[in-house]
């Protein structure tokens, strides 16, 4: 069964303290792995979209990054505004119109 | 340029009673449009998708149905609403050519009492 596993489940950051966030997924044939930002109340903003293993993709402070088994999201040098929940998506290549989603890396960078 | 409406932005309704969210998407043709439950420590639940005008798939079994009743346009609607149904409804649609990135309405906290 296709699975996508978000850790931690939370994170606490001091600004400037870089660390990365862990999405793990099971799929039987990725065709894309994405990355979303989630603000409290508010929909998911899409973020990137990485499709095979060493590809990585970068957006100020953010650095996606893709293997065979995982992918994470390196934040470097975080600022309070980074503060968000993470959500990682992945998209099987027999169905491509569907997305199977994480539970999400709630961040909180502290000032 | 491309954006997407949703509206009620919140809603709170009691038990059995009807429901209607309105999607809709400006700025491109024939999108796919889907909609998406969010329950807090579940993430997001597919709901409904559809391709084009009267076509959509169900992902849930439940008392929620969906309609795509002009090309740009998905309502989300319920006969009877349940206390489970309560959660933050989002819309999303797949611009032409973006392969199955998914961008997002702003949602709608739906309350039931």
């Amino acid at each position: 069964e296709d699975q996508v596993t978000q850790s931690p489940e939370a994170l606490r950051l001091q600004e400037g303290e870089s660390s990365s966030l862990n999405c793990s997924y099971t799929v039987s044939g990725l065709r894309g792995l994405f990355w979303y930002r989630q603000d409290p109340g508010k929909g998911p903003e899409f973020l990137f979209t990485l499709y095979s293993a060493g590809e990585e993709k970068e957006k100020e402070r953010l650095k996606a990054t893709l293997t065979k088994k995982e992918s994470f999201l390196h934040i470097t040098a975080p600022k309070p505004e980074d503060s968000a929940t993470y959500l990682c998506a992945v998209q099987n290549a027999g169905n491509n119109r569907k997305l199977i989603w994480g539970l999400g890396t709630s961040l909180a960078v502290n000032p | 340029s491309q954006t997407i409406h949703q509206w009620p932005a919140t809603l709170v309704q009691p038990v059995g009673s009807p429901l209607s969210l309105e999607c809709t998407v400006e700025g491109t043709s024939n999108p796919n449009l889907y909609w998406y439950r969010q329950a807090a420590g579940r993430g997001l639940q597919l709901l409904f998708y559809s391709v084009g005008i009267g076509q959509i798939s169900s992902e849930v079994p439940q008392n929620l149905s969906a309609s795509r009743p002009q090309d740009r346009q998905f309502i989300l609607s319920s006969k009877k609403l349940l206390l489970s149904d309560s959660g933050f409804y989002l819309c999303a649609w797949v611009p032409l050519g973006r392969d199955n990135e998914q961008f997002f309405g702003p949602g709608t906290r739906l309350t039931v009492l």
